[in-house]
């Protein structure tokens, strides 16, 4: 049972356009919401997180929108550069008790941005 | 800036052999996880502690896989004997004690091939 899911395997997209991924999950358990990004043979880099409390969080050219009833989130990136093309995780994890800091992973999705 | 470090960067082992990784995590952060990202699939929990105890190993593979954290600052992850669908990135991270937040940092990764 996948509680996280990105559908989306792939994304191609022109430089200086927007880049929209998106996420949805199951666990109503869920709380705080990642994004990670990672190149390859290399670890997951923090992008940008927001809680269930809010529904938008921005910094920079990233914004991640949150639609708690949808169980739905997306991390759009603009203006989007070649140096963006990585594979994107979401992630989620509750923040009471024992789910405090356990990450749920989704599949990914490999973004290219083509110059 | 402060970084996990993690050791082997890459290990090539046949079946059946030993294989050993290391993990250093961010000085200060208590909470360090153990996670396994085969490819083309997110990052999975293997193992969670909280300085030198186990918080949550349910989905560690108990009869070949083994980690510790003697004294709640590195940790190394065991398997043995390794078996062919153990290859993947073997991923360490790390979490500081800010309330409210649960962004983990990782390290580069181990990445096993098993032959």
């Amino acid at each position: 049972d996948q509680q996280v899911k990105q559908n989306s395997p792939s994304l191609s997209v022109q430089e200086g356009r927007i880049s929209i991924l998106n996420c949805d999950y199951t666990n109503s358990m869920f709380d705080y919401f990642l994004w990670y990004k990672k190149y390859p043979a290399e670890g997951p880099t923090f992008l940008i997180s927001i809680s269930s409390i809010k529904d938008k969080n921005e910094d920079g050219r990233f914004t991640v929108f949150l639609n708690k009833s949808a169980k739905h989130l997306s991390l759009h990136i603009v203006p989007s550069q070649p140096g963006d093309s990585a594979v994107y995780f979401c992630a989620a994890s509750g923040l009471g008790g024992t789910s405090y800091g356990k990450l749920t992973f989704g599949q990914g999705t490999i973004l290219t941005v083509h110059p | 800036e402060a970084e996990v470090a993690q050791s082997p960067r890459y290990k090539i082992t046949e079946k059946s052999q030993a294989v050993a990784f290391w993990c250093d995590p961010i000085s200060g952060h208590a909470t360090l996880y153990w996670y396994r990202q085969i490819l083309g699939q997110g990052p999975e929990l293997l193992v969670q502690f909280q300085d030198e105890s186990v918080v949550d190993d349910s989905q560690l593979p108990k009869d070949r896989f083994s980690a510790e954290r003697l004294k709640g600052v590195d940790s190394t992850l065991k398997i043995q004997p390794a078996e062919l669908g153990d290859s993947a990135m073997y991923l360490c991270a790390s979490r500081g004690q800010t309330t409210g937040r649960v962004e983990l940092f990782f390290g580069e990764g181990s990445r096993l091939t098993v032959l």
